[in-house]
């Protein structure tokens, strides 16, 4: 079936460190691919995404790239700030749905 | 655009009372998804819609859960009668049809005590 995995939280950063939070996905087919952002209190919004093998997604100083080889999306971002504190989601979209990992959460430390 | 939009945002109620969720989705978003979010168990697909009409209510937890949907401009999400376990943030998607790429809203917090 189609699934998700990702590292398990919370990851602990200082301000203007390097992020990776990993994510690997079992599909049939060629699914889509997608980072989600929660902050707290508020309903998950959508960071960035990938249609199709070795397209990278990238907003905001994040970026991920769709490897179908490793079958991953790991999540980077060169230097995060106190604001970029939330949960978050990497997923698979199969048709018209789509299908969560557990959720990272990310502390940055000023 | 206003995005999808929720209400209530927060709700408390007592054990075996009916609660009543609304949603309105985004214009012209023709799919529907309504999720329940928890520690234990993360985000869980309840029920979507595609048109107006029910696809797959699989993830629907028990028979006090029911989901309707009347027109392309909202639907509701009722628990009858609650439980204090159904406490979660729910939450209200929409997409356009065949699109996975989904918004959310921001969600009802529901304590049911």
């Amino acid at each position: 079936g189609n699934s998700v995995t990702q590292m398990e939280g919370p990851v602990t950063l200082s301000e203007e460190a390097f992020l990776t939070i990993n994510c690997t996905y079992t599909a049939t087919g060629y699914p889509s691919l997608f980072w989600y952002v929660q902050y707290p209190g508020e309903g998950l919004q959508l960071l960035l995404k990938a249609t199709k093998a070795d397209d990278k997604g990238s907003n905001k100083g994040f970026e991920a790239t769709y490897r179908k080889e490793t079958t991953s999306f790991h999540l980077e971002k060169g230097s995060v700030q106190v604001s970029d504190s939330a949960v978050y989601f990497c997923a698979l979209g199969y048709g018209n749905k789509l299908v969560f990992g557990a959720g990272t959460i990310l502390r940055v430390k000023s | 655009d206003a995005g999808v939009i929720q209400s209530p945002r927060h709700e408390v109620t007592e054990m075996g009372q009916e609660v009543t969720l609304r949603c309105k989705p985004i214009s012209g978003h023709n799919s529907l998804f309504w999720y329940r979010q928890t520690m234990m168990r993360g985000l869980e697909l309840l029920i979507y819609f595609n048109n107006n009409v029910p696809i797959d209510d699989s993830g629907m937890p028990e028979d006090r859960f029911s989901a309707k949907m009347p027109n392309a401009s909202f639907s509701t999400l009722k628990i009858q009668p609650s439980e204090p376990r159904d406490s979660a943030v729910y939450f209200c998607a929409s997409s356009l049809k065949g699109r996975a790429e989904a918004f959310f809203g921001q969600g009802t917090r529901l304590t049911v005590v």
